[in-house]
């Protein structure tokens, strides 16, 4: 069955530090890929996203990921981060064999001290 | 307006109640989703309205009966939950549910069955 693997449950970082995310799926086809913010008490919103082209993308608030097709990962970036980022973080696929259902990773919550 | 709004925002009901939670979106998409969250978890899509025609069921239970009655509008039916149904339900949408789409999420009702 198709997954998303998020490996870090909890990563807990002090300001100004910078951030990776991993994020592995397993589909050997076409995938579109995402990442996905919920910061405490609001919805969910959309950090970044990859369909094709360029594979390094860049979204909102200095976020950043690069697709790599060989190794199944879209890994999350950020150079530096600042408390404000303290959120849950979603990986997610959409498998385009079937367009309108997302495969969200586990999430990976991360805590940011000031 | 970019926005996907939910009421109730909170919902306490009983075993026997009836109740129905209510999406709306005025962003002119015609894909709507409903997905279920546990704490700490991440959301499960449940159901997908495509152009007001469900096209997506997560064999969910019968106890949860979704209705699209116009393309801004997405009910969720509660009838007869189980304690386990507790959980942050949570409404998106999108242009029209094609993989090369960001899905807009609302704020979510938050559900607790005593």
């Amino acid at each position: 069955a198709q997954s998303v693997s998020q490996h870090n449950h909890h990563v807990i970082l002090s300001e100004a530090a910078s951030l990776e995310l991993g994020c592995n799926y397993s589909y050997g086809g076409t995938v579109n890929l995402f990442w996905y913010v919920q910061y405490p008490g609001q919805h969910l919103q959309l950090l970044l996203k990859y369909f094709s082209g360029d594979p390094l993308v860049k979204g909102i608030k200095g976020f950043e990921a690069e697709f790599i097709k060989s190794k199944f990962s879209f890994n999350l970036r950020k150079p530096s981060v600042q408390w404000s980022d303290t959120a849950e973080y979603f990986c997610a696929v959409i498998l385009y064999s079937s367009a309108s259902k997302i495969i969200f990773g586990s999430g990976t919550r991360l805590s940011i001290r000031p | 307006d970019t926005e996907v709004t939910q009421t109730p925002k909170h919902l306490v009901m009983g075993m026997t109640n009836k109740k129905s939670l209510k999406c709306e979106q005025h962003m002119g998409h015609r894909a709507m989703y409903w997905y279920k969250q546990k704490a700490k978890k991440p959301p499960e899509l449940m159901f997908v309205y495509s152009y007001e025609k469900l096209s997506i069921n997560e064999s969910v239970p019968s106890r949860f009966s979704p209705e699209c009655p116009n393309s801004s509008l997405l009910n969720l039916h509660l009838h007869a939950l189980q304690p386990e149904d507790s959980a942050l339900y949570l409404c998106a949408s999108s242009q029209t549910g094609t993989g090369e789409e960001e899905q807009y999420f609302g704020p979510g009702t938050r559900l607790t069955v005593t």
